[in-house]
């Protein structure tokens, strides 16, 4: 049973950087795609960026200057990196792998 | 980057009511679509990819069709369970997902 598992800080302070981990149980992170998601509250959800288990990434177009996601291998784990933050990147952040996993998501609040 | 449509935004319906939720694509994504259940304060419960395949676990009230860039979600006879946030997502060329539709009590 594959299992996908976010920490990381629950503020941030403006201008700074986000920084989460998924951890992965169940499955190879030296295959497929790891993605991840956020959802500001009370709105849709927002693709933010993957990577391909060789370290292959693609990110969306409106934040793509500001993130960066990797991979662990020897952690088993990958994570995103969102700098520059401001208001708008408070959010629920999921981890997912395909369409079919899914975290449960952490709360980053940008707040001084 | 490919837009994903979907409509209505609100849906006011009773227990027992046939449902549908169309989705649109801005350029045709094959069959690489999926609905996905969210409910306040939970992550987003997959319920059919591929356009059509029924996920493990999901009840068969829920059906989806369309390929290309037309696309439906189906709700055979609404359960009280059933109201909730409903999103359409794209995985042809990245992820794009829909506004959402939420599905309110009548």
């Amino acid at each position: 049973q594959v299992q996908l598992q976010e920490s990381g800080p629950g503020l941030v302070k403006p201008s700074g950087t986000l920084s989460l981990t998924c951890a992965v149980s169940g499955a190879s992170i030296s295959s497929g795609w790891w993605t991840w998601v956020r959802q500001p509250p009370g709105k849709g959800l927002e693709w933010v960026g993957e990577i391909y288990h060789s370290g292959s990434t693609n990110y969306n177009s409106s934040l793509k200057s500001r993130v960066t996601v990797s991979v662990d291998k020897s952690k088993t784990q990958f994570s995103l990196n969102l700098t520059s933050v401001t208001a708008a990147d408070t959010a629920v952040y999921y981890c997912a792998r395909g369409v079919q996993n899914w975290g449960q998501g952490t709360l980053v609040t940008v707040s001084s | 980057d490919i837009q994903m449509t979907q409509s209505p935004s609100t849906l006011s319906a009773s227990v027992g009511d046939r449902v549908t939720i169309t989705c649109r694509a801005s350029q045709s994504i094959s069959s690489w679509l999926a609905w996905y259940q969210q409910k306040p304060g939970q992550a987003p419960k997959l319920l059919i990819y591929k356009a059509s395949s029924l996920e493990s676990g999901v009840p068969s009230r829920f059906s989806g069709s369309g390929s290309g860039t037309e696309f439906t979600l189906t709700i055979s006879s609404l359960q009280p369970d059933d109201f909730a946030t409903y999103y359409c997502q794209q995985y042809n060329s990245l992820w794009t997902f829909g506004q959402g539709t939420k599905v309110e009590i009548k």
